[in-house]
Order: C-alpha cells, then sequence, then structure tokens
C-alpha cells in the first residue's frame, strides 16, 4: 500500500489567494483526519470524517477553512483567503478502526502564505 | 479538557538508554501510543498499550505505564544516531480523537 498520500508537499502562496490541499488516505480505512502543526502551537486536530461524514470540525479555526470527502478515497482542505497566519504543515492521517490500528499519517504538505 | 504534557527535550549519548515521559489528565484514556515524526517527515506510530496493560516491550522500545498516576514513559535501548527525532506521546479517550503532546525533541550525540 502506497500509504496515505498528500498534495502538494509544498505550497507557496499570496495572502488572500485560495489553497486547496488534497488528501487520499489508505484504501478501506474509514476515517479521515485533518492535522496543523506549528512550532507555536504544536498539533493541532481540525476535522475528522468518519464514512466520509464530518464528524467533528471544532478544530476548524474559523470560517476561511472548510474541508470536503466526496468520497472515500478523496478529501480537501480548502483555505479561503489565505493568510500569513495560516503557514503551517497540514497533515492528513486516515485509520481503519478505533484503538490498535490507530492512525497512519501522510507525509504532510507544507504551506507558506506571503 | 484533555490535556498531554511532555518535556521538550532530550539529549543522550549514543549508546546509553533514552527515556522519555508524558502525562495525560484524561481518565478514560483507552489506549496511549508514542509515534516518531523525523524531519520534513510525517508522524510514524511506533507503539501503542492498551490502558489495562503495565507494560510492552518491542525490540529496544520499552512503554511503562502507570495508569494511577497517568504516567507514560518510552525508554529507547541502545541509542543510535537515527532515534534523532521528535516523539509525540498521544491519548485517545472514548472518541476517535487522539489527543497529542507537545512533542519531545531527542538528540543523540556520538
Amino acid at each position: 500500500d502506497a500509504g496515505v498520500i498528500q498534495s502538494p508537499r509544498h505550497e507557496v502562496t499570496e495572502m488572500g489567494q485560495e489553497v486547496t490541499l488534497r488528501c487520499k488516505p489508505i484504501s478501506g480505512h474509514n476515517s479521515l483526519f485533518w492535522y496543523r502543526q506549528t512550532m507555536m502551537r504544536g498539533l493541532e486536530l481540525l476535522i475528522y470524517f468518519n464514512n466520509n461524514v464530518p464528524i467533528d470540525d471544532s478544530g476548524m479555526p474559523e470560517d476561511r477553512f472548510s474541508a470536503k470527502m466526496p468520497n472515500a478515497s478523496f478529501s480537501t482542505l480548502k483555505i479561503q483567503p489565505s493568510e500569513p497566519r495560516d503557514s503551517a504543515v497540514y497533515f492528513c492521517a486516515s485509520s481503519n478502526e478505533r484503538g490498535a490500528d490507530t492512525q497512519y499519517f501522510g507525509p504532510g504538505t507544507r504551506l507558506t502564505v506571503l | 479538557g484533555e490535556d498531554v504534557e511532555q518535556s521538550l527535550f532530550l539529549s543522550v549519548r549514543e549508546g546509553d538508554s533514552s527515556v522519555i515521559n508524558c502525562t495525560y489528565t484524561d481518565s478514560s484514556s483507552t489506549y496511549l501510543y508514542w509515534y516518531k515524526q523525523e524531519p520534513g517527515a510525517g508522524l510514524q506510530l511506533l507503539t501503542y498499550i492498551f490502558s489495562n496493560m503495565d507494560m510492552k516491550q518491542d525490540q529496544r522500545l520499552t512503554v511503562l505505564l502507570n495508569k494511577k498516576d497517568k504516567h507514560l514513559s518510552l525508554r529507547i535501548a541502545d541509542t543510535q544516531t537515527g532515534d534523532s527525532a521528535i516523539y509525540f506521546c498521544a491519548e485517545m479517550g472514548n472518541t476517535d480523537k487522539l489527543i497529542f503532546g507537545t512533542g519531545t525533541r531527542l538528540q543523540v550525540f556520538p
């Protein structure tokens, strides 16, 4: 299995632009998680889906952030408009079931907003 | 709310043992995990322990859990330079959400 796939790996954009991050979970996994990692705040859970349905989006910073999972093999995290403080590494993770099998992380997308 | 705490840095000599500590507050934690993050990479699951266990050993890794004190530790025997990374402790309670600690940066010097 190729693992969790994220694209792009690096994104540099200007303030005000729309940014779309993409994730392909591991085939057969039914939960998908989006995280943001910064030096100041560490690793934060933004939102997670179970069977393509958003379960908890309490970590989404504000209305500029939105996430979708149109099918079991694809999810997007969109920021519109982007701001410099959104600069971070965004990770996607997927899991098959609660507990022991836990979450497998993608390599992350490093976002820089100028 | 739930909270997971770790010390930020640990420096050890190659060949020595490393012990990374973690405390958590959620008494309903069912699983506790250790993840490793190398520079520029995502988090890699190292090992986990179920909350009704006290210890788990996996090759050079030993996890100890003191549920009464809500304390988790990861011991790496014969630490190598390739073990240099950030180590995250995480706990899962009654939801599917993992709560991560701040991470401990382990530096191994020759």
